[in-house]
């Protein structure tokens, strides 16, 4: 079974800001999606941005990129530049290509002070 | 526009009795699913069904059923063997296709408390 882990609970970051979210996983699957989803206080969770396991390039979503490291099972997510609207919960998911459900990490709560 | 709505949005239990959540999604998607979430901790599975007429356990099935009659609705029904339900239970929803990067859309979520 897949397990994910993210290791901080709590993280705080001054507005304007650079920040890193750890996500790492466990799986023995080669073919896989990565995902971080955002869910702000009593707000919708939402997606971030995703990594397929084949692909090389980290992905980047305007402010938000990921370092991805397919043989250390590491996905960690870098908020550039952070908002106060960036203050929310972070959860990272793990979904292999041939299964019907992502498996979630435990979250990481992010404050983006003023 | 398409999306996931989940009613209601407060639900209050008595003590042996079974309650049930709302879920319906308008985005044409085949998969759906719900998660219940404890105060500051990650999302953990309890039902999923990737088509009409058929569901899976996930990892916190027991006290809890579905059902998945139609494409667009997977209500879950918290019945009186789930001895601690207070929690917020997200439902979510996704293409459904095995090989899709598709992410999973979730809806605003049901926060359940005993009386």
């Amino acid at each position: 079974a897949q397990t994910v882990t993210q290791s901080q609970p709590e993280m705080s970051v001054q507005e304007a800001e650079t920040v890193t979210l750890s996500c790492t996983y466990d799986t023995s699957e080669s073919n896989y999606y990565l995902f971080w989803y955002k869910q702000p206080p009593s707000r919708q969770m939402i997606l971030v941005i995703r990594q397929e396991a084949y692909k090389q390039q980290n992905a980047t979503e305007n402010r938000f990129s990921v370092n991805f490291q397919k043989a250390a099972k590491s996905f960690s997510l870098k908020i550039s530049d952070s908002q106060l609207g960036d203050t929310a919960m972070y959860f990272c998911a793990f979904k292999h290509t041939n299964a019907g459900k992502s498996t979630f990490g435990d979250g990481t709560t992010l404050t983006v002070k003023p | 526009d398409g999306g996931i709505t989940q009613s209601p949005k407060y639900l209050f239990r008595k003590e042996g009795q079974n309650v049930t959540l709302s879920c319906e999604q308008n985005l044409n998607h085949d998969a759906m699913y719900w998660y219940r979430q404890d105060p500051g901790q990650g999302l953990r599975l309890i039902y999923y069904s990737q088509i009409v007429n058929d569901f899976q356990k996930g990892d916190i099935a027991e006290g809890y059923s579905v059902s998945r009659e139609k494409k667009e609705s997977f209500p879950l029904t918290v019945t009186s063997a789930q001895k601690n339900p207070t929690a917020f239970y997200l439902c979510a929803s996704t293409t459904g296709e095995r090989l899709s990067n598709q992410p999973q859309h979730f809806g605003d979520g049901t926060r359940l408390s005993i009386l």
